[in-house]
């Protein structure tokens, strides 16, 4: 069956600009994760959905970086005013449900020049 | 300090070698993940454990709680098996990460 998809898959923007990341899980998984990797970084959490509403986003580094799941499925990271600071891979990854092993996307790789 | 450390960062290792990855954590979980990410960021779960050893095809991870430290061991190590190996541990509901081990395995 289909895994967790992510898209785009690469996105260059210059400083100051908005971005859209977009996470695709897999059918029926009720939790998402988004998580940020810096160049040979482990991953860093950001927000954790549960259903429609965000349960944990204490990760979540300011208030330029946003999250929705309006219908549960789909999940939109939203970056306002990129900085450069936030070039990294951006993943994404679901689970059946909280606590469940966790499947990950192939990841956004961002870079703001 | 990380909340998660692993070691070493770097290995490199000949066909055929047994290898052992170590990871110790300084906070509370309620499991431990190992996962496995090859160039280009693709990340695979390999292991979700709680308690005791797992053993999956070559690779076993085993976990002991009481002293917050697990390892993962492949044996018979094949050039294949050569990416990042990334120990992560669940707090509440989010993983947190160690920076990864990378292997690289020579032929």
């Amino acid at each position: 069956g289909a895994g967790v998809s992510q898209t785009p898959s690469n996105k260059v923007t210059e400083k100051g600009k908005y971005v859209e990341l977009r996470c695709d899980p897999i059918s029926g998984h009720t939790a998402l994760y988004w998580y940020r990797q810096s160049l040979g970084q482990g991953p860093e959490f950001l927000i954790y959905f549960q259903g429609t509403g965000a349960a944990d986003d204490s990760g979540l580094p300011n208030d330029r970086f946003f999250a929705v799941r309006p219908e549960g499925s789909v999940s939109t990271l939203k970056i306002q005013r990129t900085e450069r600071g936030d070039s990294a891979v951006y993943l994404c990854a679901s689970s059946l449900d909280r606590g469940g092993t966790q499947y990950f996307g192939p990841g956004t790789r961002l870079l703001v020049l | 300090k990380n909340e998660v450390e692993q070691s070493p960062q770097n290995l490199t290792a000949q066909e055929g070698e047994f290898i052992t990855i170590n990871c110790s954590y300084s906070v509370g979980i309620s499991a431990l993940h190992w996962l496995q990410q090859h160039p280009g960021g693709g990340i695979v779960s390999l292991f979700m454990l709680s308690s005791g050893k797992k053993k999956h095809g070559r690779l076993i991870a085993t976990i002991n709680i009481q002293e917050k430290h697990s390892s993962l061991h492949i044996t018979a190590s094949h050039p294949r098996d050569s990416a990042v190996y990334i120990c992560a541990v669940r707090n509440t509901d989010k993983l947190i990460f160690g920076t990864g081990t990378r292997l690289q395995v020579f032929p």
